[in-house]
């Protein structure tokens, strides 16, 4: 089956305890990106990847970082998490650009 | 200014009724596609239809048309004969030919289907 896996579905970590979120897809797309949701801010592109080894910054991109190792794995890093990266995390994958994207199913972090 | 816009925050509708989810988009980007994905109260974000700018036709899947009227900007979802699992929040979403990926997302609506 066609998918992009994220996992954890749910944490809850302390202030500046480093974590990974990671993000795996089987479609050989190329491109990856990820999002966070907030309420009243929407969904807002963190960092994006258009192949292996290449990857830029999105919109929110302050305290994350990423990797693309491989083609199908696309982690998310938070080096030392605080309470404002308290989110909805989503890893998006798609064959390029105008082509739809398909979600993972979202990783609900807490940062206490 | 807001590229995505979807002035209907949200909507109460009948079982069995169609329903018309509003979407109006801003590019300047003659070439681009638009989404509609629904986030159920689960969280998860599921892709529902996509329409390429060039594309002629409406895009439809099952339930789902996509109406776009390229004119005036527009490309509104319908539902037809709604299901009490419509409801949910649904996301208008464009995508520019540029080169960062972006998927820019409308504030969505929230679809309540009653029984």
């Amino acid at each position: 089956e066609a998918q992009v896996t994220q996992n954890p579905r749910y944490l809850i970590t302390v202030t500046g305890k480093k974590l990974t979120v990671t993000c795996s897809q089987n479609m050989n797309h190329e491109y990856m990106s990820w999002y966070r949701q907030d309420p009243g801010l929407g969904l807002r592109q963190i960092y994006y990847s258009m192949n292996v080894e290449v990857t830029d910054k999105g919109d929110v991109p302050e305290g994350y970082k990423v990797s693309r190792k491989e083609k199908r794995n696309f982690p998310l890093i938070l080096e030392s998490p605080s309470p404002n990266q308290t989110s909805l995390y989503f890893c998006a994958s798609s064959f390029g650009d105008r082509t739809e994207a398909f979600f993972g199913q979202g990783t609900r972090l807490t940062v206490v | 200014a807001q590229k995505i816009t979807q002035t209907q925050p949200g909507m109460f509708v009948q079982e069995k009724e169609a329903v018309t989810l509003d979407c109006t988009y801003d590019t300047s980007d003659p070439s681009y596609g638009l989404f509609w994905y629904k986030q159920p109260s689960s969280g998860e974000m599921i892709f529902l239809i996509y329409q390429g700018s060039y594309d002629q036709q409406n895009a439809t899947e099952g339930r789902y048309s996509l109406n776009f009227q390229k004119a005036r900007k527009s490309a509104n979802l319908v539902i037809s004969a709604s299901q009490l699992g419509d409801s949910a929040m649904y996301f208008c979403a464009m995508r520019e030919s540029n080169r960062d990926d972006k998927i820019i997302f409308g504030k969505g609506t929230r679809l309540h289907i009653l029984p």
